[in-house]
């Protein structure tokens, strides 16, 4: 069964410096998601991606984030000069079509910002 | 600011009962309706989706809408131990995201 997938799975970086964070959503989904989860709270919103452009974000994803689809595959989230609140678990996923359906979870990127 | 309720728990049935999870939203154009699961340091996991008024049934999960109501439900019949977990409610808000409530913690005792 095709899976969303996710690298690193865990990231420690320092504040200020700049991580990616790597995607395959599933081959024949066309709109992409990230998502990220601080400890103990709920799975929030950041950004939806579809046709090579961002469609809605959200409050959270300020300059600092850029999303990117660099080739067939593979998408990305990039945040520029990291700030210890950006630590948290971060959710890559994908949908067939637009969000009245199902959205399919990667594993998660732990980043941890010191 | 939308947003989606649910009680955080833990809520506890013993193995074998029937598990019911609530949950309601604010935003009265959510279209679609969502149930994930999620183990503690683990992705959610699609277990449930509904689109209409009414029930939908998959196995031994039952998912209720009322849109009237502004209330979805997720009912988990012959309860198991591996069934202990965070459910998470998810609800379309506009087109293209979802909004999660807090999840509730289920714990199935053996």
């Amino acid at each position: 069964e095709p899976e969303v997938t996710q690298t690193p799975s865990h990231q420690v970086t320092q504040m200020g410096q700049e991580v990616i964070l790597r995607c395959v959503p599933i081959s024949n989904h066309l709109y992409f998601y990230w998502y990220r989860q601080i400890l103990g709270q709920k799975v929030e919103f950041l950004v939806s991606f579809y046709n090579n452009e961002i469609s809605e974000k959200s409050e959270i994803f300020d300059d600092q984030f850029s999303v990117e689809r660099p080739d067939g595959s593979n998408f990305t989230l990039k945040i520029r000069s990291t700030k210890l609140e950006d630590s948290a678990m971060y959710f890559c996923a994908s949908s067939r079509q637009e969000s009245s359906y199902e959205q399919y979870f990667g594993p998660g990127t732990r980043l941890t910002v010191t | 600011q939308k947003e989606v309720e649910q009680n955080s728990g833990p809520l506890s049935v013993p193995e074998g009962a029937i598990a019911s999870l609530n949950c309601t939203y604010s935003d009265r154009g959510s279209q679609s309706f969502f149930w994930y699961r999620q183990y503690s340091g683990k992705s959610p996991e699609l277990i449930m989706f509904i689109y209409s008024n009414g029930d939908k049934e998959d196995g031994r999960f039952t998912a209720q809408l009322n849109k009237a109501s502004q209330y979805v439900s997720l009912l988990i019949r012959d309860s198991q131990p591996s069934d202990s977990a965070t459910y998470l409610c998810a609800v379309t808000s506009g087109t293209y995201k979802y909004i999660f409530g807090t999840g509730t913690r289920l714990k199935v005792l053996a």
